[in-house]
């Protein structure tokens, strides 16, 4: 079982350029979240989305935008990034309906912005 | 808006013996899902227990156990026979019952070490 798959898993960016962390989900979860994790501190969410072509920000949305026009893929995209950027993300899916509340995550992607 | 606290940033714990992991959170409802996760340095997010608070029964996982204060809005995670592969993160973390699109909210979490 495959679960949450992110990619990828490290990379390092200049101030100022742009990428996209991929996500994808094979358990037709429809919940997806991205949360950022930085040293020594507990997990921030920063978008979120219920289905596909809908989503919401979550607590640390600036710097960062997302799409969701698919149930299975939810890419984060980081416009200009910055070196706050420098963190650990982490994608995780849920399926509301039979819902235990649990989350399940990707393996992280560690990006450093220098 | 709901906190989650942990107030022990590092606990230690001799292998074999039993360590208890503090959590307390804010809330201003009365259903809702409990959880302790668990990331080892390979970061991977592992669920470790999970309560629901309308059950009044703590949560237990072989050698994990919760102490489950609804009142004190308390939940501490215990292990017992502690091993060397328990050493991680250790994370609290809450989620409304009812509001699906309701994420995670994590507390700052507890670093386990296992002493040989």
């Amino acid at each position: 079982n495959a679960g949450v798959t992110q990619t990828p898993k490290f990379r390092i960016l200049k101030i100022g350029q742009s990428m996209t962390l991929q996500c994808a989900q094979d358990m037709n979860h429809n919940y997806m979240y991205w949360y950022r994790q930085d040293p020594g501190m507990g997990l921030k969410l920063i978008y979120y989305s219920v289905g596909a072509g809908i989503t919401d920000k979550g607590e640390v949305p600036n710097g960062y935008n997302v799409s969701r026009s698919t149930t299975e893929d939810f890419p984060l995209r980081l416009e200009l990034a910055a070196p706050s950027q420098t963190s650990v993300y982490f994608c995780a899916s849920s399926y509301i309906g039979r819902d235990t509340g649990e989350l399940f995550f990707g393996e992280g992607s560690r990006l450093t912005v220098l | 808006a709901q906190t989650v606290t942990q107030s022990q940033p590092e606990m230690s714990v001799q292998e074999a013996e039993t360590v208890t992991l503090s959590c307390t959170y804010d809330t201003s409802e009365s259903d809702y899902y409990l959880f302790w996760y668990k990331q080892p340095p390979s970061r991977q997010m592992i669920l470790v227990i999970r309560q629901e608070a309308y059950k009044q029964q703590n949560a237990t996982e072989n050698r994990f156990s919760v102490n489950f204060q609804k009142a004190a809005k308390s939940f501490s995670l215990k292990i017992s026979d502690s091993q060397l592969g328990d050493a991680a993160m250790y994370f609290c973390a809450y989620r409304n019952l009812y509001s699906g699109n309701t994420p995670l909210v994590f507390g700052k979490g507890t670093r386990l070490s296992v002493i040989a």
